[in-house]
């Protein structure tokens, strides 16, 4: 079954302990990305990958890292969380063609 | 640049009503557009899509969704309303271009209220 599969589900952290969101998918996709959902601003984008090796800075950077060394992975990471960072984050990846992303069923992140 | 508008946070009908959730989006050249629906505690799914050709587009569960240029709008409509239609939906906006990955920008959804 073709999907993106997110883990955690879900996590509460401390302020200023570094966590990694896993995200993978099995689609061969070159273009993956991540957002953050919050109440009443919808899905802002934080990064995103084109390809193995190529990330860059979406909407809402600050405070996150990504990295993509296998074309299947694109970890999340936030290497000192704070409570701002508290959010529903998902990831989604995207083939060729505009068929429209596949979501991963989100990590729901609360810093305290 | 490009945006997306959704008129209404939050709309209600009664099951078997009509279901219209407005869009109205913002693009320097020939977008693509998009619906997603989030059911609670899921990811977002894609309902339908509009990237050329006819306006009219179909989707899942009997949505769709008319592409007006004019009106720079894609409305997304159901002609009669089932409790399982309860959810949050998305439009979505992407510069259309042959070839290539185009940033989609979200709106800031529409929940939808289905009262028997």
């Amino acid at each position: 079954e073709a999907q993106v599969t997110q883990n955690p589900r879900y996590l509460i952290t401390v302020t200023g302990k570094k966590l990694t969101v896993t995200c993978s998918q099995n689609m061969n996709h070159e273009y993956m990305s991540w957002y953050r959902q919050d109440p009443g601003l919808g899905l802002r984008q934080i990064y995103y990958s084109m390809n193995v090796e190529v990330t860059d800075k979406g909407d809402v950077p600050e405070g996150y890292k990504v990295s993509r060394k296998e074309k299947r992975n694109f970890p999340l990471i936030l290497e000192s969380p704070s409570p701002n960072q508290t959010s529903l984050y998902f990831c989604a990846s995207l083939g060729q063609g505009a068929h429209g992303y596949t979501f991963g069923s989100g990590t729901r992140l609360t810093v305290v | 640049a490009q945006s997306v508008t959704q008129l209404g946070s939050h709309v209600s009908v009664s099951e078997g009503a009509l279901v219209l959730l407005r869009c109205n989006y913002s693009s320097s050249v020939p977008p693509y557009l998009f619906w997603y629906v989030q059911y609670p505690n899921q990811g977002l799914q894609l309902l339908l899509k509009y990237t050329t050709g006819a306006t009219l587009v179909k989707g899942i569960n009997g949505f769709e969704a008319e592409f007006k240029k004019s009106e720079t709008s894609f409305h997304l409509t159901k002609p009669s309303a089932h409790m399982s239609d309860a959810a949050e939906y998305f439009c979505a906006v992407s510069a259309g271009r042959s070839g290539g990955y185009q940033k989609v920008t979200f709106g800031t959804g529409t929940k939808l209220q289905v009262i028997p």
